[in-house]
């Protein structure tokens, strides 16, 4: 039982450069989102989707994409690069139906020069 | 969306009870408390969750005000594996869904 992955582990990139991260679920949740984790710091909400087709902007939206054009994937995409982007990135997903937690995968560690 | 608050840091000592407390006073009726840890960096792990009435789990026990306006979530005997980042939730079962994380406790088992 896979859960949430999430891939690559770990991404240094230089300033401008675009990349993806990959979400996937196999627990067939409506639910998914994307936070980022500063140094010491809380989660912050970025992009969530209660759907295929659906998103919406979090706290934090800026300089992120996302689609959900399946149930089962949640990308993340960085249009261009900054080093205020340097931060671990967690997914996580949940079902809508009533009470039912998060569940998060292990996190992407970037790393923005 | 409410929002809680949690005292940033606490000690405990190994083998007695950790009560860490929180406020949700905007909680509206349909929105239920989560209580979430993350050890060093991992992913954050589900602990428990509650609505009105009290919770127990094999981890931890969820007590929460008569007016709902506070929760306290008790492990009942800290380990040092339980040293880590505690964080309380709410969040509604229609609308949204969205979850906001506070910046939680801190939360040390001293031996």
């Amino acid at each position: 039982n896979a859960g949430v992955t999430q891939t690559p582990k770990f991404q240094v990139l230089k300033t401008g450069q675009s990349m993806t991260l990959q979400c996937a679920q196999d627990m067939n949740h409506e639910y998914m989102s994307w936070y980022r984790q500063d140094p010491g710091m809380g989660l912050r909400l970025i992009h969530y989707s209660v759907g295929a087709g659906i998103t919406d902007q979090g706290e934090v939206p800026n300089g992120y994409n996302v689609s959900r054009s399946t149930t089962e994937d949640f990308p993340l995409r960085l249009l261009s690069a900054a080093p205020s982007q340097t931060s671990v990135y967690f997914c996580a997903s949940s079902s809508v139906t009533g009470d039912s937690p998060l569940h998060f995968g292990n996190g992407t560690r970037l790393t923005v020069t | 969306d409410a929002k809680t608050t949690q005292p940033p840091s606490m000690d405990c000592a190994e083998g007695r009870a950790a009560n860490l407390p929180c406020n949700h006073s905007t909680i509206s009726g349909n929105e239920y408390v989560y209580w979430y840890r993350q050890i060093h960096s991992q992913g954050p792990q589900y602990i428990i969750h509650g609505l009105k009435n009290n919770e127990t789990n094999e981890m931890a026990s969820l007590i929460i005000t008569e007016d709902r306006k506070s929760s306290t979530l008790i492990l009942p005997h800290a380990t040092l594996r339980d040293t880590a980042v505690y964080y309380c939730i709410v969040r509604g079962t229609s609308g949204t869904y969205k979850y906001i994380f506070g910046t939680g406790t801190r939360l040390k088992v001293l031996a």
